[in-house]
């Protein structure tokens, strides 16, 4: 099956500071790569989706200068933390979906293992 | 919010007896997907229905579909202890977006 990595797996990093998360497609092309957030005992709330070469489309109530979204090619697109507070701690979760082609199976949307982001 | 609800939100069995979560959506979908989910982990695929199926099967999986009363139901037959975890239902619409349900958090017992 398709491969999603996601990098680093966990960080820890002060209040104010900005973390940069990776997500990346290891064996396919993803034109549209999808961002979710989910705090301990809960569901996967979708932040954002990106489609490769354009600006990310966030959902309502997601603050788009705070986590800035960056498709740049069709493997890795990146989630980037601004001045982290403890409130952001929560669990990052990536999903990458393949374009018109035939591995993986076109539409099929592949999950990431997820970045573990606490605030101090 | 779109967000589907399961329930239980919580289920405890022993292990070789079966589980059964529901999941309840609110739009029309294109297919519904379940999803597990392991303490800290990222999601894996377990199977998907599509809107003008009834009932998929997939090894010890179950999965059942009534869209006139949109919901759906996971069945998990003769579980072990490694089927602990937490499963989602996600729904596909017309939009393209994979909304997930609120989960149900399975622990099996030796």
């Amino acid at each position: 099956g398709a491969v999603v990595s996601q990098h680093p797996s966990w960080v820890i990093c002060k209040s104010g500071t900005s973390v940069k998360i990776e997500c990346r497609s290891l064996d396919f092309q993803a034109t549209t790569m999808f961002w979710y957030r989910q705090f301990p005992k809960q569901s996967l709330m979708l932040m954002a989706t990106s489609n490769e070469g354009s600006k990310a489309t966030y959902e309502q109530g997601v603050e788009k200068d705070k986590f800035l979204i960056n498709h740049a090619s069709l493997t890795l697109s990146t989630l980037t933390v601004t001045s982290a507070h403890p409130e952001d701690s929560s669990f990052y979760i990536c999903s990458a979906r393949g374009g018109l082609v035939a591995h993986p199976p076109y539409n099929e949307q592949f999950f990431g293992p997820g970045t573990r982001l606490t605030v101090l | 919010s779109q967000q589907g609800e399961e329930d239980p939100q919580a289920l405890s069995i022993q292990e070789g007896e079966n589980a059964t979560m529901n999941c309840s959506y609110k739009t029309s979908i294109n297919n519904l997907q379940w999803y597990r989910q392991n303490s800290g982990r990222g999601l894996v695929h377990l199977i998907l229905i599509r809107s003008n199926e009834r009932e998929k099967h997939s090894g010890r999986l179950r999965v059942t579909l009534d869209t006139s009363k949109k919901s759906s139901s996971l069945l998990i037959t003769a579980s072990r202890a490694a089927d602990t975890a937490s499963y989602f239902c996600a729904t596909k619409g017309g939009g393209n977006k994979l909304t997930f349900g609120t989960g149900t958090q399975l622990k099996v017992e030796l």
